[in-house]
């Protein structure tokens, strides 16, 4: 079945615990990409990537890393969480960056 | 000022009725998406568009390239379209997205 995995779907944490949430998908799909969803502000592109080795930032970077080291997996680093990035985030995938979007099913993210 | 804007932000019907939601883009484009989401759920991508029209069964997009503009319409409505639906576009010669704020829809039985 083609699908995006994103994990942890729930996680708690304190200030400056470095978390990871990783990002899977299984259709080798070229363009990945990160979004956090904030009531009031909708979806918020954080970085996408292109292929393997190229990433880029989207619109709220500041504060995440990426990596894209290989075609299907493509995780989201948060290296000192601070209690702004308590969100909702989302992974998605797509065969390239104009087309059809292959979202997880989010991993809801706080931090205290 | 938004670069994608949609309308209504929130939206009540009977089932059964004629639905149409509107977004509204201020730059140039090469894709624009129209998004899924139920309460609680994950996102499922409804439609990508870059011209033209696009029907799935109830659902029928369309998109003006010259005025800026798609419409999502639901033609006989039912209870589980109560979602809340976003619009989204790629930035011609950007590989960046960007969403509009969502409309919610609820659909009475």
């Amino acid at each position: 079945e083609a699908q995006v995995t994103q994990n942890p779907r729930y996680l708690i944490t304190v200030t400056g615990k470095k978390l990871t949430v990783t990002c899977s998908q299984n259709m080798n799909h070229e363009y990945m990409s990160w979004y956090r969803q904030d009531p009031g502000l909708g979806l918020r592109q954080i970085y996408y990537s292109m292929n393997v080795e190229v990433t880029d930032k989207g619109d709220v970077p500041e504060g995440y890393k990426v990596s894209r080291k290989e075609k299907r997996n493509f995780p989201l680093i948060l290296e000192s969480p601070s209690p702004n990035q308590t969100s909702l985030y989302f992974c998605a995938s797509s065969l390239n960056w104009a087309g059809e979007l292959f979202f997880g099913e989010g991993s809801r993210l706080t931090v205290l | 000022k938004n670069e994608v804007e949609q309308s209504p932000q929130n939206l009540t019907a009977q089932e059964g009725e004629f639905i149409t939601i509107n977004c509204s883009y201020s730059v140039g484009i090469s894709a624009l998406h129209w998004l899924q989401q139920h309460p609680g759920g994950g996102i499922v991508s409804l439609f990508m568009l870059s011209s033209g029209k696009k029907k799935h069964g109830r659902l029928i997009a369309t998109i003006n390239i010259q005025e800026k503009h798609s419409s999502l319409h639901i033609t006989a409505s039912h209870p589980r379209d109560s979602a809340v639906y976003i619009c989204a576009v790629t930035v011609g010669g950007n590989e960046k997205l960007t969403f509009g704020t969502g409309t919610r829809l609820t659909i009475i039985p």
